[in-house]
């Protein structure tokens, strides 16, 4: 069965660079179709898409966020990885990954991060 | 960016109810609507995709319906486990975005 794991530093301080990783059992990120999405949630807030990578290596990111947003993938690992450049407050949230076949059908338990000095 | 307006924010209903939470897009989305529920410190998991395809597991007291830009959720006879925050989701264009969620609770 499918199955994601998010894991990450927990709390970092602003101007840093936040840096998640998505472990994956259950599907190929090489196989035809097949994506991960990255997704957050403020606490008591809404849900916010970030990026999501393909099989095929192409990216689609937020631009929201604008050119702050890096994903990437290790196929052989089962990885996938989400870098935030420059965060602050505003970036305090749970994190998501979740297996993408146009709509995100498994997620992950979600790792906690807080921006904080 | 596509706008997802979802209605209402709240709801209160009781024991064997059905209810009905809406989503409304600001383009055409083409039925690629997904609907999540998400429990108290849980992940969201995916009820509907596709506008109306009930995902692997999900009771059949779920249903989707919709096309173009309105689109809706029905939950049929509701049991105390549906309490929960629901959102919608288009899955159409970049960026993917989700309506503001409908949190459901018991009258």
């Amino acid at each position: 069965q499918v199955t994601l794991k998010e894991s990450g530093p927990g709390i970092l301080q602003p101007s840093h660079t936040l840096s998640l990783t998505c472990s994956f059992s259950g599907f190929s990120l090489s196989t035809y179709g097949m994506g991960v999405s990255w997704i957050r949630q403020p606490s008591g807030k809404g849900l916010e898409w970030l990026a999501s990578i393909w099989w095929n290596g192409n990216t689609y990111n937020n631009p929201s966020l604008k050119s702050r947003l890096t994903v990437s993938k290790d196929t052989s690992n089962n990885q996938a990885f989400l870098k935030v450049t420059s965060v602050d407050t505003a970036d305090t949230a749970t994190y998501y990954c979740a297996h993408t076949l146009g709509a995100f059908d498994y997620w992950g338990q979600g790792v906690m991060v807080t921006v904080s000095s | 960016d596509i706008q997802m307006t979802q209605s209402p924010a709240s709801l209160s209903a009781s024991l064997g109810e059905t209810v009905t939470i809406e989503c409304l897009a600001s383009e055409d989305i083409y039925s690629n609507l997904a609907w999540y529920q998400q429990k108290p410190g849980k992940s969201p998991q995916l009820l509907i995709y596709y506008a109306n395809s009930l995902n692997d597991g999900v009771p059949s007291r779920f249903s989707g319906s919709g096309s173009g830009t309105q689109y809706s959720l029905k939950i049929n006879s509701l049991q105390s486990e549906d309490v929960s925050i629901y959102f919608c989701q288009q899955n159409y264009d970049s960026p993917y975005t989700f309506g503001a969620g409908t949190k459901l609770e018991l009258k």
